[in-house]
């Protein structure tokens, strides 16, 4: 069956360190990938995509992997501050749009 | 407008009773979904409008669910004889085109069916 895996686990981390969450996927051929952030209350915001020929796409602080083999992709934030708090979400796409299916989400608490 | 906005913010119903959820999309967006999201679980796709068609209704949950767009904006999502099991967040985002890969958010709507 087809699986989207996000760690459902929150994840700790103390300020300035660099932050890392795993996305898992299983029975799928996405076209692209994307990462969204979603704070309590709020609708997802997306935050980078990165396309299936591509294996790193960076953004600021934000960058991304992407490991078609693994059929996994990283999503890092470097020099995490409290603000990046937040549930992340993946989300992949097999049919160029008409279709995308996220993940549950990590969420992520960065401690001052 | 500014964003994808969706109304009411919150609704609460009685079992068994009839809602229309509203979503507005960035003005000019053809592309518009519908998603539910129950605590703690990922956003579970229902459906999706390429202006006022909707090509595939199959992640609709029951037949008690039904959606429409008219006008090439605005969308309703009817639940019917809601149940306990509906109680979600439903979110709307919308896209300019389908084939645009990023979508922009509503804020949802808090459902709670007692």
């Amino acid at each position: 069956s087809q699986k989207i895996e996000q760690n459902s686990e929150a994840l700790n981390i103390q300020e300035g360190k660099t932050a890392t969450l795993t996305c898992n996927y299983t029975n799928y051929s996405p076209a692209y990938l994307q990462w969204y952030r979603q704070d309590p209350g709020r609708g997802p915001v997306f935050l980078l995509l990165i396309r299936e020929n591509e294996k790193e796409k960076r953004k600021e602080r934000l960058k991304v992997t992407f490991d078609t083999t693994l059929k996994q992709s990283l999503f890092h934030i470097t020099a995490s501050q409290p603000a990046d708090s937040a549930t992340y979400l993946c989300a992949l796409d097999e049919t160029g749009g008409f279709k995308t299916i996220f993940g549950a989400g990590t969420r992520l608490f960065v401690k001052a | 407008g500014a964003g994808v906005s969706q109304s009411p913010s919150n609704k609460v119903t009685e079992k068994g009773k009839d809602v229309e959820l509203r979503c507005d999309p960035i003005s000019g967006h053809t592309a518009l979904y519908w998603y539910r999201q129950s605590l703690g679980q990922g956003l579970e796709f229902l459906i999706y409008f390429q202006g006022n068609s909707a090509p595939d209704k199959s992640g609709l949950p029951s037949d008690r669910f039904s959606a429409e767009r008219t006008g090439g904006s605005v969308s309703t999502l009817t639940i019917q004889r809601t149940q306990q099991e509906d109680s979600a967040v439903y979110l709307c985002a919308s896209s300019p085109i389908i084939s645009e890969e990023t979508q922009y958010f509503g804020p949802g709507t808090r459902l709670l069916v007692l």
